[in-house]
């Protein structure tokens, strides 16, 4: 089974600083690798497909990329509603796989 | 747009059963393969299963955790995706989303989630 690694576990920062989330597959699972947001009490919602392809609505704040076993989303200039926690999860192999998720606040 | 609705969630003794539904609006159903993802309470995201289309013969994944307990089913005549779920533990107390996948360049992967339902193990 491929593991999947995200770091940091939770981050704080401010208004307007670029923020970046780490993912690593234990694997090389090519590009097979979605990010996702999530607020509390609410469902996940699709952002990243293809390690860099949004999905349609999705702000051109968020951007993704990687490929082979390192990914990394990147918000370009946090505002308060990206406060969420976020999962990577790989799609390249079964068992399907999340990362156990980062959490990013507001400072 | 695709609306996807889970029902069925309750509470329910452990070694009981249960039985979850989704219903997909799309035009595509028989071409859709479906996900079951759960989130234990104030825990992460884990993948449960999938359904693949009917190209596919509606096959069948599982994580090893619900794998001879969980079985996946569709009924094409409503659209609805079953996750029957038996001999239930308490570990697996969460709430059930139900996402229908995208296929892109040759790949299926999770993208329009419902809004979940609860199921609750416990005596």
């Amino acid at each position: 089974d491929i593991q999947v690694t995200q770091s940091p576990s939770s981050l704080s920062a401010s208004v307007g600083d670029r923020v970046t989330i780490t993912c690593r597959a234990s694997q090389d699972i090519s590009n097979y690798l979605s990010w996702f947001q999530q607020k509390p009490g609410k469902a996940p919602k699709s952002l990243i497909y293809g390690a860099s392809s949004l999905h349609t609505g999705v702000p051109s704040k968020f951007s993704g990329s990687g490929s082979g076993t390192d990914f990394t989303l990147t918000i370009s200039s946090l505002q308060p509603e990206d406060s969420a926690t976020y999962y990577c999860q790989q799609y390249g192999n079964y068992p399907l796989s999340f990362g156990q998720g980062t959490k990013v606040e507001i400072k | 747009d695709v609306q996807v609705v889970e029902s069925g969630g309750g509470l329910v003794q452990p070694g009981g059963s249960l039985r979850l539904s989704c219903a997909v609006s799309t035009f595509t159903f028989s071409d859709d393969f479906i996900d079951w993802v759960r989130q234990a309470p104030g825990k992460g995201l884990e993948w449960v299963g999938r359904t693949r289309n009917k190209t596919k013969g509606y096959s069948t994944e599982y994580a090893a955790s619900v794998k001879g307990r969980f079985t996946i089913s569709r009924d094409e005549t409503k659209n609805s995706v079953h996750l029957q779920m038996n001999s239930l533990k308490t570990e697996d107390t969460a709430v059930y989303y139900c996402v229908r996948d995208y296929f892109v360049r040759g790949i299926y992967f999770i993208g329009h989630w419902g809004q979940g339902t609860l199921v609750t193990v416990s005596s």
